[in-house]
């Protein structure tokens, strides 16, 4: 079966980086792309971008250019997703989520979740 | 920027039915796809393509989406479909999502 299972709980300074991983099995990992969607407590979903496993080609959310990268590990079936100058309005849960791009885009499923803190 | 707006709270007997409808300007002409999230867990697909059930959600979900809006309606209602609901579409090279419905079955 389709599993995502991603990397545990971080704690972060402000200012720091933060590498989630997201390992996929139960499927061909370069046939779908990976999306990254985080949430703060509380609140709804925010997309960040997508990663396509085959080319490792990206398309990020404007509001996080420059900030975040997203690479892969096909022989280990990994996605990473890597956000850097980290503030406190970065702490949330952060999930991969399996998903193509484009007009009919969906993400079907889903990792665990992986909760980032920030704070000094 | 492209927004999608849904309510932020809708309430329903259970059996009764429940719409939960997300706006966007001239989303029909957008695939819509909607999730389900109960509290602590992942968000669960349950519509994609506007209408689209995939294996393993319950008949009493459906989608549609004409004009301006994409509804979800869960026919039936049960005490487990209590969970926030979101709406998501594709537009212009991103993924956006609305805010967000919190479904509470009283």
């Amino acid at each position: 079966q389709v599993q995502l299972v991603q990397s545990g709980a971080e704690v972060k300074k402000p200012g720091a980086s933060v590498k989630v991983s997201c390992k996929a099995s139960g499927y061909t990992f370069t046939s779908y792309d990976i999306n990254w969607v985080r949430q703060a407590t509380g609140q709804g979903l925010e997309w960040m971008g997508w990663m396509s496993p085959n080319s490792a080609d990206t398309g990020y959310a404007q509001k996080f250019q420059g900030r975040v990268t997203m690479t892969r590990n096909t022989s280990t079936s990994t996605a990473y997703m890597e956000l850097s100058s980290l503030r406190s309005e970065d702490t949330a849960v952060y999930f991969c989520a399996r998903g193509d791009r484009g007009p009919s885009s969906y993400f079907d499923f889903w990792g665990q979740g992986a909760l980032l803190t920030v704070s000094s | 920027s492209y927004e999608l707006t849904q309510p932020p709270s809708v309430s329903v007997s259970p059996g009764q039915t429940a719409n939960i409808t997300c706006s966007g300007d001239k989303l029909g002409n957008k695939y819509v796809s909607w999730y389900q999230q109960k509290p602590g867990q992942s968000p669960v697909l349950v519509i994609s393509h506007d209408s689209k059930r995939p294996s393993g959600i319950p008949e009493r979900f459906s989608g549609s989406n004409s004009g301006n809006t994409a509804t979800v309606t869960i026919s039936g209602t049960q005490a487990l479909d209590e969970a926030d609901y979101y709406c998501q579409a594709w537009v212009s090279s991103a993924v956006v999502f609305g805010g967000g419905t919190k479904l509470t079955v009283l």
